[in-house]
């Protein structure tokens, strides 16, 4: 199975900031990645697909780069709804595998 | 208004079965894949299994390999998990979700906990 790993697992800032979280697979995934944002009791909710696409009604503040193994995504000036924790996914083939989270907390 | 809704969660003891079911809403099911997800508390996400739009494949991840089995009624416009020989590390709130490979629609989740 591929693996998914993220980094950093706790990220601190501000309102205001420019922050990028960054997901290695384990092996070439082409462009085969998703991002989800969850809150604390929520479902995950879809913010990025085929590593760059984002999904309607996603603001534009978020972005996402990359392929075959290195991945970002990046919040360009944090607002205090995107406190949350974030997970990429594969999906290059049908065994679909996260990264373990990145808790994004106020500094 | 697009909707998935799981139910069936509930409390079993080691090695006993639970069936956990999504029913959609707003949209027909046919259409797409469907994946089961898992969240242990205070963990990440875990995906479990998913479905093709007609059912004809199913995939599974080792953890449930053998033990869970994802199935859909298309006429019922539901999708279905049928977990047997539960284990403790089992315990998670379920989610299911749309679409063959991303996911964008997710239901609210349904909590599983298996304890003696």
């Amino acid at each position: 199975d591929i693996q998914m790993t993220q980094s950093p697992s706790t990220l601190s800032a501000s309102v205001g900031d420019r922050v990028t979280i960054t997901c290695r697979a384990s092996q070439g995934i082409s462009t085969w990645l998703a991002w989800y944002q969850q809150k604390p009791g929520k479902a995950p909710k879809l913010l990025i697909f085929k590593a760059s696409t984002l999904e309607s009604g996603v603001p534009s503040r978020f972005s996402g780069s990359g392929s075959g193994t290195e991945f970002s995504l990046t919040i360009s000036s944090l607002q205090p709804d995107d406190f949350a924790t974030y997970y990429c996914q594969q999906y290059n083939d049908y065994v679909i595998t996260f990264g373990q989270g990145t808790r994004l907390e106020m500094k | 208004q697009v909707e998935l809704v799981e139910s069936g969660g509930g409390v079993v003891q080691p090695g006993e079965s639970l069936r956990l079911s999504c029913e959609a809403s707003g949209f027909i099911i046919s259409a797409f894949g469907m994946h089961w997800v898992r969240q242990a508390p205070g963990k990440g996400l875990e995906w479990v299994a998913f479905i093709g739009s007609d059912g004809s494949e199913t995939y599974y991840a080792d953890a449930v390999k053998g033990r869970f089995t994802i199935s859909r009624d298309n006429s019922k416009n539901t999708l279905y998990l049928q977990m047997n020989s539960l284990r403790s590390e089992d315990t998670a709130v379920y989610y299911c979700a749309i679409r063959d490979f991303y996911m964008d629609v997710w239901g609210n989740g349904t909590t599983v906990t298996v304890s003696s």
